[in-house]
Formats: C-alpha cells, structure tokens, sequence
C-alpha cells in the first residue's frame, strides 16, 4: 500500500521568511495530493491540492510542487504570518483507495 | 449551514464497554471515513465507505467496526475498547472519492481507562 513520508516534523522560522515541507510517497499510481492546515484544537481543513498532471499550483502565499518521477511533493509558505503556525499534514490517494497522511510538521512562525 | 457533526465530543469510559460515536453530514457526500490522530503519528484512517452499504478498511481497522445504512451517517464502534484506542477521532466526508477535499467533523476525544 501507499506510505507517505514527511520531514521535517517541526519547523521554526521568522515572521517574514519562507518555509519548505517535503513529502514523498511510495505509490506511482497515486494522483492525488492535498495539503490540511490543523491549528491548535481545530479540525483538518484543506489549504491547497495538487494532481498528477500539474506540476506547480499556487494560491497566494502557498504554493505546492510535484515530481512524479522522483514521487516527492512539497508546500511552500512565503512571507509566513504568526497565523501560518499550525501542523500540516500532507497526503496521497488515488480514486478508489484510502487517504494516507503523513505524519505531520509543525510549523512555528515567531514575530 | 454545510457541515459533519460527530458525538460525543468527549468521551471517558472502562475497557470492554461498547460505545458507538456518531457521525453525520448534510452535503449529500457519498464518500465517508474515520482518522484516528495520534500524537508523532498523524492521521492514520481506520476505515471508509464509498457509498451505503459500501466499506473498506483504512491503515488501522482492528478494534473498530463502522456502517453506512444511510448516505448521511457513518458511525463508529467500538466493541470492547482497549486503553490503545485513548486517541483522537475524527470523521470526514467528501462529495464522491479520496480525491476530493475531505471535510473533517470536530473531532472526539476518547479515553479508555
């Protein structure tokens, strides 16, 4: 089955400054690949997604890259806020199979 | 207002008790399922449905039994709780597939004595 990996596991920078969370995952069939944002208590909301035929996709201050070939994916924050600090998981499926997450990273924005 | 209700939010009980924890959507989604959130292990899913009558174990079913009788509700069951199921359960759903953004209920805070 699928199994994603996610590093770093904690994460601290400056307000200001970019940050960079990498995953990759085991599956070539996956196609599928959201980002969740959890702040403190809060439930999982999607921040952003992408999907194997797209390379790049941005929104805003968040953007997020694919290498099917290498099968690795990652979230980028720029200009991070005090409001960007939370755990964000990423994740992989393809239609008909389960969601697997990684195991999150917790980023710390200080100002 | 669109959006999945799970209950209890809290729950303490002592091993071997049955307990059942609801869930429910009202956005007609076909695609349900149950995360259990641990702390350094992320969200790992314990089992999903793609329509009624239709379910799959996730990555950890062993413990849990789930059913989908009706589009809207998927419930959780816990025939015997174990001090190995003290977690955080949440319930998701999706208009039709995995690939899809996944809508997360509150969450339930379970502890097993």
């Amino acid at each position: 089955g699928e199994n994603v990996e996610q590093h770093p596991s904690t994460l601290s920078v400056q307000e200001g400054d970019s940050a960079v969370i990498k995953c990759t995952y085991s599956d070539s069939a996956s196609n599928y690949f959201p980002w969740y944002k959890q702040e403190l208590g809060k439930r999982p909301q999607l921040i952003i997604d992408i999907r194997s035929n797209v390379g790049e996709k941005k929104d805003q201050r968040i953007a997020v890259t694919l290498n099917k070939t290498a099968k690795h994916f990652s979230l980028h924050i720029t200009e991070t806020q005090p409001e960007d600090s939370a755990v964000y998981f990423c994740a992989a499926s393809q239609a008909g199979t389960a969601l697997i997450f990684g195991k999150g990273t917790t980023l710390s924005v200080s100002s | 207002e669109a959006q999945v209700t799970q209950n209890p939010r809290y729950l303490i009980t002592v091993t071997g008790k049955k307990l059942t924890v609801t869930c429910s959507q009202n956005m007609n989604h076909e695609y349900m399922s149950w995360y259990r959130q641990d702390p350094g292990l992320g969200l790992r899913q314990i089992y999903y449905s793609m329509n009624v009558e239709v379910t799959d174990k996730g990555d950890v079913p062993e413990g849990y039994k789930v059913s989908r009788k009706e589009k809207r509700n998927f419930p959780l069951i816990l025939e015997s709780p174990s001090p190995n199921q003290t977690s955080l359960y949440f319930c998701a759903s999706s208009p039709a597939d995995t690939e899809e953004t996944q809508y997360f209920g509150p969450g339930t805070r379970l502890l097993v004595l």
